[in-house]
C-alpha cells in the first residue's frame, strides 16, 4: 500500500525567503502526486500535480515541485514567500494498480502548516 | 457553476443521535469520495464511488454508510454518533480521463462535533 510521509507539521518563514515543504511517498508502482493547499475553514484546492510527463512541475501562485524518484520525494518550493502563501499543506498520492487502473482514491501526509513572518 | 457543496456547514450531536452529511456535485463526476479530516493525521477515505449504485470502502469506513442513487449525490450517513466521530469531512468528486487523472474537487468541508 502506499503511504505518504510530509516532514514537519509546521514550517516559518520570513516574507521573501524561500519556502521548502517535504513530501516522500512509498509506492510499489508509478505514483501520481499532487500537491494539495487548504486556507483556514475552506475545502482543498490543488496546487500542482506528477502524472508523469515531467519531473519538474510548476504549479499556481508559483509553487513548483520536483518528482524524484531516486529519493521517492515529491518536495514543494517556492522562491520567495508571500503573506497569502499562509496556510496548511498537503502532499498525496493516487495509485494506479498493475493493469493502470486507479480509482484516484488519495492517500494523504499529515500536512505542514505554513507561517510567514512579516 | 457550483461545483462541490456540502451541507451542513456545522452541527453538534448528541452520542448515539444519527445524521446523514450532504454531498452533490453538478459537473457530471463519475468517482466522488468522503473523507475525514483529524488535526495532525491528514485526510483519511471514509468510502468512494464509481458512479451511480456502485459504493466501496475506503481506509476508516466503520461507522459510517454511503449510497449513490444518482451521480450527483452522495449523501455519508452516521447510524450511531460517538465522539471519535467528531471531525471535519470533506467530499470530493473527480472526472476521470483514462489513467492520468484530473484533480479532485473539494467541498468546503462540513465540522462535526458529537458530544
Amino acid at each position: 500500500a502506499q503511504s505518504v510521509t510530509q516532514l514537519g507539521s509546521h514550517v516559518s518563514v520570513s516574507e521573501g525567503a524561500l519556502v521548502l515543504l517535504r513530501c516522500n511517498y512509498s509506492s510499489s508502482v508509478p505514483p501520481y502526486l499532487f500537491w494539495y493547499v487548504q486556507y483556514p475553514n475552506q475545502g482543498l484546492q490543488l496546487l500542482l500535480k506528477y502524472t508523469s510527463a515531467a519531473t519538474l512541475v510548476k504549479g499556481i501562485n508559483g509553487f513548483e515541485a520536483e518528482f524524484k524518484k531516486s529519493e521517492t520525494s515529491f518536495h514543494l518550493t517556492k522562491p520567495s514567500a508571500h503573506m497569502s502563501d499562509a496556510a496548511e499543506y498537503f502532499c498525496a498520492v493516487s495509485e494506479a494498480d498493475a493493469g493502470g487502473t486507479s480509482y484516484g482514491k488519495l492517500t494523504f501526509g499529515q500536512g505542514t502548516i505554513l507561517t510567514v513572518h512579516p | 457553476n457550483a461545483g462541490v457543496t456540502q451541507t451542513p456547514k456545522f452541527r453538534i450531536l448528541k452520542i448515539g443521535q444519527s445524521m446523514t452529511l450532504q454531498c452533490t456535485q453538478d459537473m457530471n463526476h463519475n468517482y466522488m469520495y468522503w473523507y475525514r479530516q483529524d488535526p495532525g493525521m491528514g485526510l483519511k477515505l471514509i468510502y468512494y464511488s464509481v458512479g451511480a449504485g456502485i459504493t466501496d470502502k475506503g481506509e476508516v469506513p466503520n461507522g459510517y454508510n454511503v449510497s449513490r442513487s444518482t451521480t450527483e449525490d452522495f449523501p455519508l450517513r452516521l447510524e450511531l454518533a460517538a465522539p471519535s466521530q467528531t471531525s471535519v469531512y470533506f467530499c470530493a468528486s473527480i472526472l476521470p480521463v483514462g489513467t492520468a487523472y484530473t484533480e479532485a474537487f473539494f467541498g468546503q468541508g462540513t465540522r462535526l462535533t458529537v458530544v
